[in-house]
């Protein structure tokens, strides 16, 4: 069954601070899809990211980066420099291709504070 | 470019009732997925729509219920409410059947409290 593992419930950092966020995976099969989301006060997730399992190379946009790694089945997602703004709740989420469920296996989330 | 949207914002029942929500997914997809957000338990698959049908569908009991219209906009009816219903119901829409999951992209949700 998939499983999407989000350890830290939550982090604070001072802003400009680095921060990682750790999203760990368990899935059977050999193609599936990763995504990160960004969920702000108001509500509204986010899009952030979606990569494929074929895919292993890191992506970076702007302050963000991704390192996808299936040797240990992790996607963490790490913020440079944050901002004030950078806080929320960010999810992973992991969907399979198998039988067309294409539906998303959201992680607990990690809730980031950065404070001024 | 219009994003999902969904209505009503907030929505206060009592236990027993009915509750129905309305999404529109973005102009060009075909897919609409619904999701639970209660506390404590996270983020929760609900059902898929695509073209009108339904797809796919979470574990929750047949009193969850929904459709798609053919303006692809959805509807989740949640009959006899119960307390533990309250929760932020999600909408999201994709493109459609590729053969492979597109992106989905979130409205705002519904808050909906059961008392």
């Amino acid at each position: 069954a998939q499983k999407v593992t989000q350890a830290q419930t939550e982090i604070s950092v001072v802003e400009k601070e680095d921060v990682t966020l750790d999203c760990v995976y368990e899935t059977r099969d050999t193609t599936y899809y990763l995504f990160w989301y960004k969920q702000p006060p108001s509500g509204e997730l986010v899009f952030l990211i979606r990569r494929n399992s074929f895919d292993e190379q890191n992506e970076i946009s702007g302050r963000y980066s991704w390192n996808f790694q299936k040797s240990t089945s992790s996607f963490n997602f790490t913020i440079t420099a944050s901002q004030v703004v950078d806080s929320a709740v960010y999810f992973c989420a992991l969907s399979e291709t198998q039988g067309g469920s294409e539906k998303l296996v959201f992680g607990k989330g990690t809730k980031l504070t950065v404070n001024p | 470019e219009a994003g999902v949207t969904q209505s009503p914002t907030h929505l206060i029942k009592t236990r027993g009732q009915q509750a129905t929500l309305r999404c529109s997914p973005i102009s060009g997809h075909t897919s609409v997925y619904w999701y639970q957000q209660a506390l404590g338990l996270g983020l929760q698959f609900l059902l898929w729509y695509d073209e009108g049908e339904e797809r796919n569908r979470g574990n929750f009991p047949p009193r969850f219920s929904g459709r798609q219209f053919p303006n692809y906009s959805s509807e989740l009816n949640v009959n006899a409410l119960e307390l533990e219903d309250s929760a932020l119901y999600l909408c999201a829409s994709s493109v459609g059947l590729a053969g492979f999951p597109e992106t989905q992209y979130f409205g705002p949700g519904t808050r909906l409290l059961v008392l």
